[in-house]
């Protein structure tokens, strides 16, 4: 079965460091993506990891881990425009296809 | 570059009526675009893939007579939500993966249409 898991909600400080946590199990791999998304708006893409390791883009960082179904998106110098909800997709590579997690909705307060 | 657009951004319409939405790649080519449904404070439902010239593939649950998919060119997909009710209120975003001009991996999500059925 195809499954996603990530926190429902968390808060942070602004300036903090935040380490939002996902694991999946999925038929087929290939590739898992961050997403951001604000409020009534679509979703934005923020990184992309289809090896294992950590890839950097400024504030934000992405971690894969494959044998153990896990990745996490980490967010330094955390700012109020970061609160947002933070979906997880893993690539199925035979449904040809994006299966998203339900999402974390981060709230950073001052 | 990879920006996706979509049109109408709100729609209200009558119980019955059907609305068209139109999901355009405005600098490259998608050889695929995704129908996604999300409701409040949930996550991302997908309706249907499309990929240029054939016919959508549709989620389980999805009915492929009330949600028509077109995807005539490598930069327009429609989704036309026909005989609409209350119950199909919700907020739809497409999405386009490349294609020439853009990563093949990732998915581009335009702005997304909210729909209101009254």
């Amino acid at each position: 079965g195809q499954n996603i898991d990530q926190p429902t909600e968390m808060t942070a400080t602004e300036g903090a460091i935040v380490q939002i946590n996902c694991t999946y199990q999925t038929s087929g791999f290939n590739g898992l993506f961050w997403y951001q998304q604000h409020a009534g708006e679509a979703p934005t893409f923020l990184s992309y990891n289809v090896l294992d390791g950590l890839e950097e883009k400024g504030r934000f960082s992405s971690f894969l881990s494959r044998s153990k179904g896990y990745s996490y998106l980490l967010l330094k110098e955390l700012q109020m425009k970061d609160s947002a909800s933070y979906l997880c997709a893993v690539r199925d590579e035979r449904a040809d296809k994006l299966i998203f997690g339900t999402g974390t909705r981060l709230q950073v307060f001052p | 570059g990879a920006v996706v657009s979509q049109h109408p951004s709100w729609v209200i319409c009558k119980s019955g009526t059907s609305v068209k939405i139109e999901c355009r790649s405005l600098d490259f080519q998608a050889t695929t675009m995704f129908w996604y449904r999300q409701f409040p404070k949930q996550s991302l439902m997908l309706m249907a893939t499309s990929n240029e010239g054939s016919k959508a593939t549709y989620e389980q649950g999805v009915e492929k007579d009330k949600f028509l998919i077109n995807h005539a060119s490598l930069t327009l997909s429609t989704l036309t939500v026909t005989s609409a009710h209350p119950e199909d209120s919700s907020f739809y975003i497409c999405s386009a993966r490349g294609g020439r001009g853009a990563s093949q991996e990732t998915q581009y999500f335009g702005p997304g249409t909210r729909l209101l059925v009254l």
